[in-house]
């Protein structure tokens, strides 16, 4: 079956460092993948996708790039701000349209 | 404004007692789910619905009912809840590419 696989947190940067928050997956096919975001206490939100190999997903100075030759879709940001600080998945949509989620990273922004 | 709500947001309640959490969606989509987030796990799916009389189990469905009477609403109903039940609930409605999630349920059952 499919799988998502993220690095651990927490993750705890100062404001503007540099982020990575790496994801691997497993499908078969090809998947399309996601990054969502849950920030305190809410629900969690899209923040950038990518639906084929090679495609490069960004918002709100976040990137992804698709990666299928080793099967990863990492998450960065040049500058991290506090208001970034939350919750971040990584999760994959196969044939159907079943989310498979990664186990979340914890970002925590000092200023 | 396109929103997907729950309710309710909280909920304690007693081992055995019969809950509905309702879920509702305005963006006309067929595709509505359940997932239970929690920590260290990520979110795992409980039902998913691919239209109306149209209900199919997750990864994580005992213990769970659903039902899809109409387009909009996706009810989660837990028949007997218990302990291992305590969690915090997401409902999403989904497009052609992208799910709309619901502000949670934080469910405790004691």
């Amino acid at each position: 079956g499919n799988s998502v696989t993220q690095m651990e947190g927490p993750v705890t940067l100062s404001e503007e460092a540099f982020l990575t928050i790496n994801c691997t997956y497993t499908a078969t096919g090809y998947p399309s993948l996601f990054w969502y975001v849950q920030y305190p206490g809410e629900g969690l939100q899209l923040l950038l996708k990518a639906t084929k190999a090679d495609d490069k997903g960004s918002n709100k100075g976040f990137e992804a790039t698709y990666r299928k030759e080793t099967t990863s879709f990492h998450l960065e940001k040049g500058s991290v701000q506090v208001s970034d600080s939350a919750v971040y998945f990584c999760a994959l949509r196969g044939s159907a349209r079943q989310l498979t989620f990664g186990s979340g990273t914890q970002l925590t922004v000092l200023p | 404004e396109a929103q997907v709500t729950q309710n309710p947001r909280y909920l304690i309640t007693v081992t055995g007692k019969k809950l509905t959490v309702t879920c509702s969606q305005n963006m006309n989509h067929e595709y509505m789910s359940w997932y239970r987030q929690d920590p260290g796990l990520g979110l795992r799916q409980i039902y998913y619905s691919m239209n109306v009389e149209v209900t199919d189990k997750g990864d994580v469905p005992e213990g769970y009912k659903v039902s899809r009477k109409e387009k909009r609403n996706f009810p989660l109903i837990l028949e007997s809840p218990s302990p291992n039940q305590t969690s915090l609930y997401f409902c999403a409605s989904s497009s052609v590419d992208t799910q709309y999630f619901g502000p949670g349920t934080r469910l405790t059952v004691l």
